[in-house]
């Protein structure tokens, strides 16, 4: 079973904190993405992976910017957190669309409460 | 801009009752279209679709494609409270060389009422 954790299920910051959100696959992805979910407006993507070190925007990668120094690591960092960023946050991995049919394995989930 | 619509945004139904949720899309080098539940945590997958007029099922749900219109359905037959989740249409099409990204609708929220 493809399994994607994510290192904390709740998380609450302060305004002008710096945050990481890390994401762990243990099913040697190539591609991993990060998402955020809010109420109306559905998941939108922030910035997503296709191999280590890569690295490219999604639709909303304002404010956020990420890290892939290993195959099985994705981190989100968001350099200095605003009340707007308060959200759920998806992490999820994929291989190549090739060979998987292009489907997206998901994590828990992050519910980040920025005050 | 690449676009994809859900409708409804929300539906509740009484158990045993048929639905039939709608996602349309505009995208640009589509791939493919999935359709996800999300119940209290992370989106799980139900299908995926590439080609016009094949209908995949899985028990009572059941998907269909078409390219022409740019739409997808999703049907539930005999729903249970179970099936209460928020369903999810996304697309799968080229972000730039070989990459491939999926945009999400805002889903469909459906209840399913005893």
């Amino acid at each position: 079973d493809v399994k994607v954790t994510q290192s904390s299920r709740y998380l609450v910051k302060r305004t002008g904190e710096k945050v990481f959100l890390e994401c762990v696959q243990d099913m040697d992805h190539e591609n991993m993405f990060w998402y955020r979910q809010d109420p109306g407006l559905g998941l939108r993507l922030i910035y997503f992976s296709y191999d280590v070190k890569m690295k490219e925007k999604g639709d909303i990668p304002e404010g956020y910017s990420v890290s892939r120094e290993k195959k099985e690591r994705f981190s989100l960092i968001l350099e200095s957190a605003s009340t707007n960023q308060t959200s759920m946050y998806l992490c999820a991995s994929s291989l190549e669309p090739e060979v998987s049919g292009e489907t997206q394995y998901f994590g828990p989930g992050t519910r980040l409460l920025v005050l | 801009e690449d676009k994809v619509v859900q409708s409804p945004l929300s539906l509740v139904v009484h158990e045993g009752d048929t639905v039939t949720l709608n996602c349309s899309y505009e995208v640009t080098n589509f791939r493919s279209l999935l359709w996800y539940k999300q119940e209290k945590k992370a989106p799980t997958f139900l299908f995926m679709l590439t080609s016009s007029g094949i209908e995949k099922k899985s028990g009572r749900l059941s998907s269909i494609l078409d390219k022409k219109e740019l739409f997808s359905i999703l049907n539930i037959t005999a729903t249970q409270t179970g099936d209460s989740a928020i369903y999810l249409c996304a697309v799968q099409h080229s972000g730039g060389g070989s990459n491939y990204k999926l945009t999400f609708g805002k889903g469909t929220l459906l209840t399913v009422n005893p």
